[in-house]
């Protein structure tokens, strides 16, 4: 069976500072896996996703993420936060013929002046 | 382009009641899954939709069904209503399910409450 395991679920930095969320896979398969963001009372927006071509994928906002098989990560990260970027962060993963997105339980990121 | 959209936004019920979301995708999608994301957890899959079948289930009760229509929107009912059921309901939609898989688009959600 397929799961992520997100460390932390409130996270906070400086404007400016690294962001640094982590995510772990379980997977008897490849996976791809997935970042996305959820802002409050809203739907969930596709950061960026990894499907076994290059292993550091670039997003949106200036996110990024490295899928480290030895490790079994898929962390994400950002060079300098922006209090924008405050919101929920969900990583997921999809196995082998399966389609369905399996989530962790989100990271709460707080962005401080 | 219109992206996916949900409705209701917001819903209210009460223990015992049935109730129906309705989700229609993006353009160009021709398939439909729903999650389940109750507050504070991860979103939880339902059941996915494709050429008006049901393809895949997730570890949810009978009394969440639903039904995909030709021109590719989808409904979600859930009967019997109970507390727990309260939640956010997401609907995603995609291309057709292949390797690597179609990245997945969501809606804005519906909100559930039941009393």
């Amino acid at each position: 069976a397929q799961s992520v395991t997100q460390l932390g679920s409130h996270v906070s930095v400086s404007e400016g500072a690294l962001v640094l969320l982590r995510c772990n896979y379980s997977s008897s398969v490849p996976p791809y896996l997935f970042w996305y963001v959820q802002y409050p009372n809203q739907g969930l927006q596709l950061l960026l996703k990894y499907t076994s071509a290059a292993t550091l994928v670039k997003g949106i906002n200036g996110f990024e993420a490295e899928f480290k098989k030895s490790e079994t990560s898929f962390h994400l990260t950002k060079p300098s936060a922006h209090m924008s970027d405050a919101a929920e962060y969900f990583c997921a993963v999809i196995t082998g013929t399966a389609s369905k997105l399996t989530f962790g339980t989100g990271t709460r990121l707080q962005v401080t002046l | 382009d219109a992206g996916v959209t949900q409705s209701p936004t917001h819903l209210i019920k009460t223990r015992g009641q049935q109730v129906t979301l309705r989700c229609s995708p993006k353009s160009g999608h021709d398939t439909v899954s729903w999650y389940q994301q109750a507050l504070g957890q991860g979103p939880q899959f339902i059941f996915q939709y494709y050429e008006e079948e049901e393809r895949q289930r997730g570890n949810f009760p009978d009394r969440f069904s639903g039904h995909q229509f030709p021109n590719y929107s989808s409904e979600l009912n859930v009967n019997a209503l109970l507390l727990g059921d309260s939640a956010l309901y997401l609907c995603a939609s995609s291309l057709v399910v292949g390797a690597p898989p179609d990245t997945q688009y969501f809606g804005p959600g519906t909100r559930l409450t039941v009393l």
